[in-house]
């Protein structure tokens, strides 16, 4: 079963810090997903990579980067964390055959106040 | 622009009837679909899917129908039961892009009373 592990449940930032989110897969995945899920906005795309070092923006890129070093792991960094980056955050994984299911981690509730 | 697009926040029903959930898209270069459902504290996870080659699929209580011309489809769930209460999403890939990104509509929140 593949099993997607995001390192943190709840965080809580200030303004203008540095905030890394870091995810891990199991399943050896070429694919990898930063979404972020807003109340009446669904889940919109932030970044997402095919392969290690590779990476391409989303729908909603602004503020945010990734790093993708090794293949099962992905980060994204909130590079000055804004109280509108408030938000959950899914990463998620899937094969690189296309139409592959994507398999979600729990999910990061990041509150920047 | 919102590719997809769930009209319907939220959605209640009995349990044993059926549950009806609905889903607009625009591109037209979409050619195939998702449903994902998620519990609270959970991510989302694969529930169903369609080509644009079927107008329906079937997998035990969850159907899924495709009206290409309307641009619409929509996830019924026959008898619905308690557990199902959860938020569904549905989601296409472009067809230009490799891979499996996903747009996601807003979401639809079910909850099914005893």
């Amino acid at each position: 079963d593949v099993k997607v592990t995001q390192s943190s449940r709840y965080l809580v930032k200030r303004t203008g810090e540095k905030v890394f989110l870091e995810c891990v897969q199991d399943m050896d995945h070429e694919n990898m997903f930063w979404y972020r899920q807003d109340p009446g906005l669904g889940l919109r795309l932030i970044y997402f990579s095919y392969d290690v070092k590779m990476k391409e923006k989303g729908d909603i890129p602004e503020g945010y980067s990734v790093s993708r070093e090794k293949k099962e792991r992905f980060s994204l960094i909130l590079e000055s964390a804004s109280t509108n980056q408030t938000s959950m955050y899914l990463c998620a994984s899937s094969l690189w055959i296309q139409n592959s299911p994507l398999h979600f981690g729990n999910g990061t509730r990041l509150t920047v106040t | 622009d919102q590719q997809v697009k769930q009209n319907s926040p939220s959605l209640s029903v009995q349990e044993g009837r059926i549950s009806i959930l609905n889903c607009d898209y625009t591109n037209s270069m979409f050619d195939y679909f998702l449903w994902y459902k998620k519990y609270p504290a959970e991510g989302p996870t694969f529930l169903i899917s369609i080509s644009s080659i079927k107008d329906k699929n079937e997998d035990g209580r969850f159907t899924v129908f495709l009206n290409k011309s309307a641009k619409h489809l929509s996830l019924h769930i026959v008898p619905s039961q308690p557990g199902d209460s959860a938020v569904y999403f549905c989601a296409a890939p472009p067809r230009e892009t490799s891979g499996s990104r996903l747009t996601f509509g807003e979401g639809t929140q079910l909850t099914v009373n005893p």
